[in-house]
């Protein structure tokens, strides 16, 4: 079935560093893949999406393009804030179903 | 415009109990899914709710049962509570149903405490 592997946390990195948090996926045909970011006793708001095969999606200095060849949607962010520290959850979503499968998150620190 | 709102916000029960929990979904969208967020895991999908029909559900026993009034707002129910119901539940609406054809926005959540 479809699924989403994600980098284990937590993640501790200094502020201007450079972020990477993997995702790898799972599915047949041609998902819609998404970032998500949980900010501390907030839900979950959508970061940035791609829906077909090297598109690029990007927020907020934060990007992540779809690889159908690795079957990845890795997000990047090249100079964190402080602000940035959250949980990140990787997802993706069939259109013949109605479900988006989540990764189990990555827990993000950044320090001043 | 409002968001998604989520009720109550906590709420401790006890085994065998029964819980409903509650969500207003954002102004005009028509469909809203339940998603079930264990300590430390992602959110997994309990089921959706499109002008008032369930319309796609997840892989949870038939005691997890839920509702969609008229005005798109939607219950979420869970009888004869189990220790691992413990957990934060999440509504989610959108403009249109499938998970893949229009954003999700997340309500808080209501965090549910089952000893």
């Amino acid at each position: 079935g479809n699924s989403v592997t994600q980098m284990e946390g937590p993640v501790t990195l200094s502020e201007e560093a450079f972020l990477t948090i993997n995702c790898t996926y799972t599915a047949t045909g041609y998902p819609s893949l998404f970032w998500y970011v949980q900010y501390p006793g907030e839900g979950l708001q959508l970061l940035l999406k791609a829906t077909k095969a090297d598109d690029k999606g990007s927020n907020k200095g934060f990007e992540a393009t779809y690889r159908k060849e690795t079957t990845s949607f890795h997000l990047e962010k090249g100079s964190v804030q402080v602000s940035d520290s959250a949980v990140y959850f990787c997802a993706l979503s069939h259109p013949n179903n109605n479900d988006m499968r989540f990764g189990a998150g990555t827990r993000l620190t950044v320090k001043p | 415009e409002t968001g998604v709102t989520q009720s109550p916000t906590h709420l401790i029960k006890t085994r065998g109990q029964q819980v409903t929990l509650r969500c207003s979904s954002q102004s005009g969208h028509n469909t809203v899914s339940w998603y079930q967020q264990a300590l430390g895991q992602g959110p997994q999908f309990i089921f959706q709710y499109y002008r008032e029909e369930e319309n796609g559900r997840g892989n949870f026993p038939p005691r997890f049962s839920g509702l969609q009034f008229p005005n798109y707002s939607s219950e979420l129910n869970v009888n004869a509570l189990e220790l691992d119901d413990s957990a934060l539940y999440l509504c989610a609406s959108s403009l249109s149903a499938g998970a893949s054809s229009s954003e999700q926005f997340f309500g808080p959540g209501t965090r549910l405490t089952v000893l």
